[in-house]
């Protein structure tokens, strides 16, 4: 079945810092990625929109200059947090399409981002 | 604006004791309404794609369906394991984000 994974599955980072994250696709091809976040007890709220070669859309009230996107690959998309703060910690999810003929979003296994 | 609410927030069942999870919606152009499953430090796992009004699908103990304005989990005989957040998402014909509801926290009791 169509398998998403991301790396690392959590990270410390110090105020200040930058932190990748990473979302493959590990048994299909995805031009299209898309990365949620979800703070404790709330429900995903989506980031942006990644598209393979070429530029993320993001949602509004996202910073596009401090989550910086890049889907480099089929296969790859990364989200950079850059000079992360104790408000940006909260889980990181990405999804896919397995296929451009099903509609069904396959989720990878989070991020936890707690910066100190 | 599109909008998926989800009731109750939280339900807590006795193993065996069957029950429904109520995902209502306002979406413009409903492209498909989907249910996950959601446990805790984890990403959700898919279960069903609804797309149109009166499908229904089902897998082991649940069951989903779906009408114009909402759509149910149904969840029968349920065992301690089906305990998680099940979550409900709609996509509209605008793209193919989703949009989440808040979840239903469900906890199984043997």
């Amino acid at each position: 079945g169509a398998v998403v994974s991301q790396h690392p599955s959590w990270v410390i980072c110090k105020s200040g810092t930058s932190v990748k994250i990473e979302c493959r696709s590990l048994d299909f091809q995805a031009t299209t990625m898309f990365w949620y976040r979800q703070f404790p007890k709330q429900s995903l709220m989506l980031m942006a929109t990644s598209n393979e070669g070429s530029k993320a859309t993001y949602e509004q009230g996202v910073e596009k200059d401090k989550f910086l996107i890049n889907h480099a690959s089929l296969t790859l998309s990364t989200l950079t947090v850059t000079s992360a703060h104790p408000e940006d910690s909260s889980f990181y999810i990405c999804s896919a399409f397995p296929s451009r003929g099903s509609h069904e979003q396959y989720f990878g296994p989070g991020t936890r981002l707690t910066v100190t | 604006e599109d909008q998926v609410t989800q009731s109750p927030e939280a339900l807590r069942l006795q193993e065996g004791e069957s029950s429904s999870l109520n995902c209502s919606y306002t979406v413009s152009g409903l492209r498909g309404l989907f249910w996950y499953r959601q446990d805790p430090g984890k990403g959700p796992e898919f279960l069903f794609t609804l797309y149109s009004a009166g499908e229904e699908k089902e897998k082991e103990r649940l069951k989903a369906t779906l009408t114009k304005k909402e759509s149910f989990l149904h969840i029968t005989a349920p065992k301690p394991e089906d305990s998680a957040t099940y979550l409900c998402a709609a996509n509209s014909n605008s793209g193919y984000a989703l949009n989440f509801g808040k979840g239903t926290s469900l906890l199984v009791t043997p």
